[in-house]
């Protein structure tokens, strides 16, 4: 048990679908992240959300679509992707983003997407 | 080029071998993790360090600001350890801005 949980763990969409990968923590952590872990390349931060406002958004482009109805829940929604955007998608926490010692991440399992 | 450097990309060695693996970067930091993901894909934070060394059981975490390098140390290495590891840092003049190298894949044979 992670602490932080997500679903779905494998997930296949064609270009014109829409869906949404979900992202729930139990931590009581106040931020959250979506990552995207493509193949032999390093993890990409796309968003940042701290008490539920997103305070970063890493040109991720507008298919992509957060969500954050509270600080325990995080989703991602998804509408009319590339092939391209088959990777694996990371959600973490963390306790916050200020103070003189960071709080280290917490990640899930990610959920695979592959783009048909 | 990028930010935050691994060696070695790939790395194959016999149960119970020591092993390291390298980190090095070139930008200005807060906190250095090291982080373990499972073929599944499943991440798990392993350290986190500002100065110094860690240790938790096997595993062993070293930085040194000055030369903007840290190393991850397995001793008495076994094939559960197989597993990719990434460096992560935390850069000390963008709130919360993660830089992450590109792993390096462990595999331990019996």
């Amino acid at each position: 048990e992670t602490g932080v949980t997500q679903t779905p763990r494998h997930l296949v969409m064609g270009m014109t679908n829409k869906k949404s990968l979900k992202c729930e923590q139990h931590l009581g952590h106040n931020a959250m992240y979506w990552y995207k872990q493509s193949a032999k390349k390093p993890l990409e931060l796309m968003f940042v959300y701290s008490l539920e406002e997103r305070v970063e958004n890493n040109s991720v482009p507008s298919r992509f679509s957060p969500e954050c109805p509270n600080s325990s829940h995080l989703f991602l929604h998804l509408h009319t992707l590339q092939p391209e955007d088959s990777a694996l998608y990371l959600c973490a926490s963390s306790q916050d983003l200020t103070g003189p010692i960071n709080s280290p991440l917490h990640f899930g399992n990610g959920t695979r997407l592959t783009v048909t | 080029k990028n930010e935050v450097e691994q060696s070695p990309q790939n790395l194959t060695a016999q149960e119970g071998e020591f092993i390291t693996i390298n980190c090095s970067y070139s930008v200005g930091i807060s906190a250095l993790h090291w982080l373990q993901q499972h073929p599944g894909g499943g991440i798990v934070s392993l350290f986190m360090l500002s100065s110094g060394k860690k240790k938790h059981g096997r595993l062993i975490a070293t930085i040194n600001i000055q030369e903007k390098h840290s190393s991850l140390h397995i001793t008495a290495s076994h094939p559960r350890d197989s597993a990719v590891y990434i460096c992560a840092v935390r850069l000390d003049y963008r709130d919360d801005k993660i830089i992450f190298g590109k792993g390096t894949r462990l595999h331990i044979l019996p």
